[in-house]
């Protein structure tokens, strides 16, 4: 594709809901990344995978956010339980290769409020 | 752990003049990456810097890279409008996770 696509661009949900949030990568791109954005703020890493090999997830805020990319292309973040504190822009990023000199490309992201 | 901080949070600056960003980070990361943000946009990628004393220039915007000093910058030359976003600095903490400077806004008025 030409660019990272996410999906939804926006989700209202209620306080206790789960919510999935689905990030489609460049084509071919090998590595994808997960962040938050705060208003205001820088993104905020949450996980990456090289393939479908989930690499890092130390930037996961607690065991109600997990991720997976179970065929090395699309991701799904998913949030359990969603909280008011949950509320954010979530941005997806793919590179092309492993080394780690490659440029990370931001998707649109998906804006998250929950009520 | 890796932090990066920007200065100046807010710029405003007059069409024609030149101005310099600034970001600092207080661990080694081999790399330093420029990004812009339009508002209500995604992040745009303007410069990877992958080695000390590395320029890079595109247009009016010219990014640097000091690793001993730990510190890069990105000169603006001329401003225009159009340059009026706000641009984030990372680096590299381990396996690829980029960290984030707080952004400077960038503000360029006639």
């Amino acid at each position: 594709g030409a660019g990272v696509s996410q999906s939804p661009r926006y989700k209202v949900t209620k306080r206790g809901q789960d919510v999935a949030l689905r990030c489609d990568p460049i084509s071919g791109h090998v590595s994808l990344y997960w962040y938050r954005q705060a208003l205001g703020q820088g993104p905020e890493f949450l996980t990456y995978f090289n393939y479908e090999a989930q690499q890092d997830k130390s930037g996961l805020p607690n065991d109600r956010f997990s991720a997976e990319r179970p065929e090395g292309s699309i991701s799904t973040l998913t949030i359990q339980r969603t909280e008011q504190r949950d509320s954010a822009m979530y941005r997806c990023a793919s590179s092309l290769g492993l080394a780690g000199t490659e440029t990370q490309y931001f998707g649109p992201g998906t804006r998250l409020l929950v009520l | 752990e890796l932090k990066v901080e920007q200065n100046p949070l807010f710029l405003s600056m007059q069409e024609g003049k030149n101005y310099t960003i600034y970001c600092n980070y207080s661990t080694t990361s081999d790399r330093l990456y420029w990004y812009r943000q339009d508002p209500g946009k995604s992040l745009e990628s303007l410069f990877v810097l992958l080695s000390n004393g590395a320029v890079k220039q595109e247009g009016r915007l010219m990014a640097s890279l000091d690793t001993k000093a730990r510190l890069s910058t990105l000169h603006i030359t001329a401003a225009v409008h159009d340059l009026s976003a706000t641009y984030f600095c990372a680096g590299i903490q381990t396996a690829d996770k980029l960290i984030f400077g707080t952004g400077t806004r960038l503000q360029v008025f006639p």
